[in-house]
């Protein structure tokens, strides 16, 4: 049984440029939460996505957007990066009828922002 | 508008001894809180959860307690051990949403 993986590790982009980040569930899970956690913060809630659809958003503007595939792999994007969408972005996934205990978290992407 | 405070962003305690870790919500409407732990270069992974039916939930070495009347929180970790060095956050969520807030963390180091 494979964990939840995600690409790329750490990633530098420009301000103003967009940024794809992705996620692959672990085996059995169709629910997939993105987080964000800045440097000297918790984890920030961003959406949520269940079945292909999004299930419920965190305080984040529009140009944040996601997809969930078939397979239930996740991506995030970012559009119109700014200096301070520059963090930690975590993905976690889990099962119908989940408990957050039963949510895993994947290793999460680096992202700068410059 | 941080609903979930970890006002200490540090602590170091001697192997063997106890552990506690502290974490306050303002939102009256949270009703299930957890603590997980993260490693360096990994996600954070669940480690004790506890509903606010309950006010205290034991597993193992470690103990959540909360204290509804003060919004208050805190995990003990008995006996530390080395291997428990790495940073706890607390977390809470009401059943009426899917939307977990985390608090800010605290960097656990336990000395050998």
């Amino acid at each position: 049984e494979t964990g939840v993986t995600q690409s790329p590790t750490h990633l530098i982009k420009t301000r103003g440029q967009q940024v794809t980040l992705r996620c692959s569930s672990q085996s059995g899970h169709n629910t997939v939460s993105w987080y964000q956690q800045a440097l000297g913060q918790g984890p920030q809630f961003i959406f949520q996505y269940y079945r292909e659809e999004e299930n419920g958003r965190g305080n984040f503007p529009p140009r944040f957007s996601g997809l969930q595939f078939p397979n239930y792999s996740s991506e995030l994007n970012v559009n119109a990066l700014e200096l301070d969408d520059s963090a930690l972005y975590l993905c976690a996934s889990s099962q119908p009828g989940w408990l957050a205990n039963e949510q895993y978290f994947g290793p999460g992407t680096r992202l700068t922002v410059t | 508008d941080q609903q979930v405070k970890q006002n200490s962003p540090s602590l170091s305690v001697q192997e063997g001894r106890i552990s506690i870790l502290n974490c306050d919500y303002t939102n009256s409407m949270f009703d299930y809180f957890l603590w997980y732990k993260k490693y360096p270069a990994e996600g954070p992974t669940f480690l004790i959860s506890i509903s606010s039916i309950k006010d205290k939930n034991e597993d193992g070495r470690f103990t959540v307690f909360l204290n509804k009347s003060a919004k208050h929180l805190s995990l003990h970790i008995v006996p530390s051990q080395p291997g428990d060095s790495a940073v706890y956050f607390c977390a809470a969520s009401a059943s009426t949403g899917n939307q977990f807030y985390f608090g800010t963390g605290t960097s656990l180091t336990v000395i050998p």
